[in-house]
C-alpha cells in the first residue's frame, strides 16, 4: 500500500522569505500523481499544485513550485515571497494513475502547519 | 465553472441520533464523488467514493453509509451517531474522461459535525 509522510508537523517563515515543506512517499507504481493542498482556518481544502510522475519537469504555480525527485520518492513544496495569507495546513497527497477501485483515490500525509510571521 | 456545495456547514447532534449530510456539484456531469473525514489534528480519511448513480464503494467499515440518488448528489448518512463520528466531513469531486479518470479532486467547504 502507498504511504505519504510529512516529517515536519510545523514550520515557520518570515513574511517575504522562502520556505520548503517536505514530503516523501512510498509506492511500487511508476505512474501516479502528486498534489499539495492548502487548508486555511476555514478548513476548505484548496489545490495548490499537482505533478504528474511521468513528467520530469517540476510543476510551478506562481509563487509555488515543487522539487520532484522520483527516484528518491520525494516531493517538496517551495513557497517563495511568503505572504500572511499562506498561513495554513499543507497536505501532500498521492494518487495512483490506475483506474478503478480504491487505487485511484487520494492518500494524504498528516500535514504541516505553516505559520507566517509579519 | 464547476462548484461544489455542502450543507449544513455545522451540525451538533446527540449520540444515537440520525445524520444526513448533503453534497451537490454544479457545472459538470458524471463526476466521481468522494466523502472524507478529518478528525481533529489528523489527515483526511477516505470514507466512500462513487463512480455513478447508485454505485458506492466503502473504504472503512463503520456505522456510516452513503448514497448517490442523482448524478451530482452525494449523501452521507447514519442511523445512530457515535461520539467517534465527530469530525470535519469533506466532499470532493473529480472528472471522469473515458478510460482514464482525471487525477485532480476538488473539495467542498466541508461540514463540521459535533456529536455530544
Amino acid at each position: 500500500a502507498q504511504t505519504v509522510t510529512q516529517s515536519q508537523p510545523e514550520m515557520s517563515v518570515q513574511e517575504a522569505e522562502t520556505v520548503t515543506l517536505s514530503c516523501t512517499y512510498d509506492t511500487s507504481e511508476s505512474d501516479y500523481y502528486l498534489f499539495w493542498y492548502k487548508q486555511p482556518p476555514s478548513r476548505q481544502m484548496i489545490l495548490v499544485i499537482r505533478q504528474e510522475a511521468y513528467k520530469q519537469q517540476n510543476a510551478t504555480e506562481n509563487r509555488f513550485s515543487v522539487n520532484f525527485q522520483k527516484a528518491a520518492k520525494s516531493f517538496s513544496l517551495k513557497i517563495s515571497d511568503s505572504q500572511l495569507g499562506d498561513a495554513a495546513m499543507y497536505f501532500c497527497a498521492y494518487r495512483s494513475a490506475v483506474r478503478g477501485g480504491s487505487q485511484g483515490n487520494l492518500i494524504f500525509g498528516k500535514g504541516t502547519k505553516l505559520s507566517v510571521k509579519p | 465553472s464547476q462548484t461544489i456545495h455542502q450543507w449544513p456547514a455545522t451540525l451538533v447532534q446527540p449520540v444515537g441520533s440520525p445524520l444526513s449530510l448533503e453534497c451537490t456539484v454544479e457545472g459538470t456531469s458524471n463526476p466521481n464523488l468522494y466523502w472524507y473525514r478529518q478528525a481533529a489534528g489528523r489527515g483526511l480519511q477516505l470514507l466512500f467514493y462513487s463512480v455513478g448513480i447508485g454505485q458506492i464503494s466503502s473504504e472503512v467499515p463503520q456505522n456510516l453509509s452513503a448514497s448517490r440518488p442523482q448524478d451530482r448528489q452525494f449523501i452521507l448518512s447514519s442511523k445512530k451517531l457515535l461520539l467517534s463520528d465527530s469530525g470535519f466531513y469533506l466532499c470532493a469531486w473529480s472528472v471522469r474522461r473515458g478510460e482514464r479518470d482525471t487525477d485532480t479532486q476538488y473539495f467542498g467547504p466541508g461540514t463540521r459535525l459535533t456529536v455530544l
